[in-house]
């Protein structure tokens, strides 16, 4: 599968806990993005990078969430003394500059619960 | 705020039947209009998107959207549903300038056999 992978797919945890995520996006795409989505609400943009740099960081990204693509290719989101409130289902996405017109290809989404 | 709504957090359709699945935006300038469909434990799919032209898109699965500037809307339209039609939609947006889409609440749509 060529396509945008996610790990760990199911992550439950407890509050106070610090959790990291993976996402490995499509080869040769430079940007990836993370989103976060709750229950009954559609995806909310966090952070995106291009390459290594990280470019965009919404206000929802609090100080215990930190993001990093350290190579340029996988990205992790680490996020510290989890909250109850932290639990939805964070989903990464990747795009290629230029190329087919942009689009973000998804992953399958970790989701986590905090208990 | 620029946002899309989607008025209705249900469609339900007999299977055969034509869908309609609604969305507005309230968004300035001439941004991308999107539609992602979300299957139960699977990521986002991409189903189409306008740009600028032709006011009818088509897409993936036989979907295809209207866009109507007067009416600031995007519907999302199929002429015959399926029941693997059955999923989550959403509508969205991004600037051509920027990175990050902007999605509604969702529409979860319901095809009875």
């Amino acid at each position: 599968d060529t396509g945008v992978s996610q790990d760990p797919r199911h992550k439950i945890t407890k509050r106070g806990q610090n959790v990291t995520f993976r996402c490995d996006p499509i080869s040769e795409h430079n940007r990836l993005y993370w989103y976060r989505q709750t229950l009954g609400q559609g995806p909310e943009f966090l952070t995106y990078f291009q390459n290594e740099a990280q470019l965009e960081k919404s206000r929802l990204l609090s100080d215990r969430f930190s993001a990093e693509r350290p190579k340029g290719s996988f990205s992790t989101l680490e996020i510290q003394r989890t909250e109850q409130g932290d639990s939805a289902m964070y989903l990464c996405a990747s795009s290629l500059i230029g190329g087919s017109g942009n689009e973000q290809f998804f992953g399958p989404g970790t989701r986590l619960t905090v208990l | 705020a620029q946002s899309v709504a989607q008025p209705e957090d249900q469609v339900n359709v007999a299977e055969g039947n034509p869908l309609t699945v609604k969305c507005t935006y309230s968004v300035s300038g001439n941004p991308y209009l999107f539609w992602y469909v979300q299957y139960p434990n699977r990521g986002l799919q991409f189903l189409l998107k306008y740009i600028t032209g032709d006011n009818l898109v088509k897409g993936s699965y036989g979907f295809e959207a209207e866009f109507n500037k007067s009416q600031t809307s995007f519907h999302l339209k199929k002429p015959s549903a399926l029941v693997s039609d059955s999923a989550l939609y959403f509508c969205a947006f991004r600037y051509s300038s920027a990175s990050k889409i902007i999605f509604g609440s969702g529409t979860r749509l319901s095809i009875r056999p």
